[in-house]
């Protein structure tokens, strides 16, 4: 059983374009997160939600929007993509500080 | 706001030699998290650190935290080719959030 997982594994668009990144755990954790990690390999955090409640939301721009129907899930729209939005885009929950569980990432690539 | 500063960015070792990373925090940390991520796959948990001072092994890795609860250390005795991938270190402030280090990337030559 998939613990963290994200769909679509692999996204390729245009530029402009609008797309969603959805995420379901199944762990029973309450707080769930958003990370872009660049091709250097950093891992920067977007957003954190802890039982659909917004707490963290980092320095994005306002395209990006998280979205919590139940603390199962956290999906991410982004509107309007550019060439800087290439990346990959892990989802991960924990309770709490514990240790966070990835899924396997989203690759996107914009043309 | 709260830094983790991690190196070396890079390491290339022979197979067989040891390596190490090291991480350092602005602030003091209630706990430490460390992660492994393989080429083209997801950072994976390895190993949190919560007491000050506190040393944990698995196998040929070591880890520690240091007695501010600031620094924390990886080593690995011995590397062999499964070792390679980015390990990162996350620091986890009082009541405030993870904040991952930049990750040190390691390739083992056999």
């Amino acid at each position: 059983d998939t613990a963290v997982s994200q769909t679509p594994k692999y996204l390729v668009t245009q530029m402009g374009n609008d797309k969603s990144i959805k995420c379901e755990q199944n762990l029973g954790h309450d707080t769930m997160y958003w990370y872009k990690q660049d091709s250097k390999k950093f891992l920067k955090i977007m957003f954190s939600y802890n039982n659909k409640e917004l707490i963290i939301n980092e320095t994005v721009p306002n395209r990006f929007s998280p979205k919590s129907p139940d603390k199962a899930h956290l999906n991410l729209h982004i509107n309007s993509l550019e060439l800087g939005d290439s990346a990959v885009y892990f989802c991960a929950s924990s309770n709490s500080n514990q240790p966070q569980h990835f899924g396997d990432g989203t690759r996107l690539s914009i043309l | 706001g709260q830094q983790v500063m991690q190196i070396p960015q890079y390491q290339h070792v022979q197979e067989g030699e040891d390596f190490t990373t090291y991480c350092n925090s602005s602030t003091t940390l209630s706990n430490i998290q460390w992660y492994k991520q393989r080429p083209g796959g997801h950072p994976v948990f390895l190993i949190q650190l919560v007491k000050s001072g506190e040393v944990k092994k698995q196998k040929r890795l070591t880890f520690q935290f240091g007695e501010a609860k600031k620094n924390s250390s990886l080593h690995i005795t011995a590397t062999q080719t499964t070792d390679v991938g980015t390990y990162f270190c996350a620091g986890f402030e009082y009541g405030n959030k993870l904040v991952f280090g930049a990750g040190t990337i390691l390739r083992v030559k056999s």
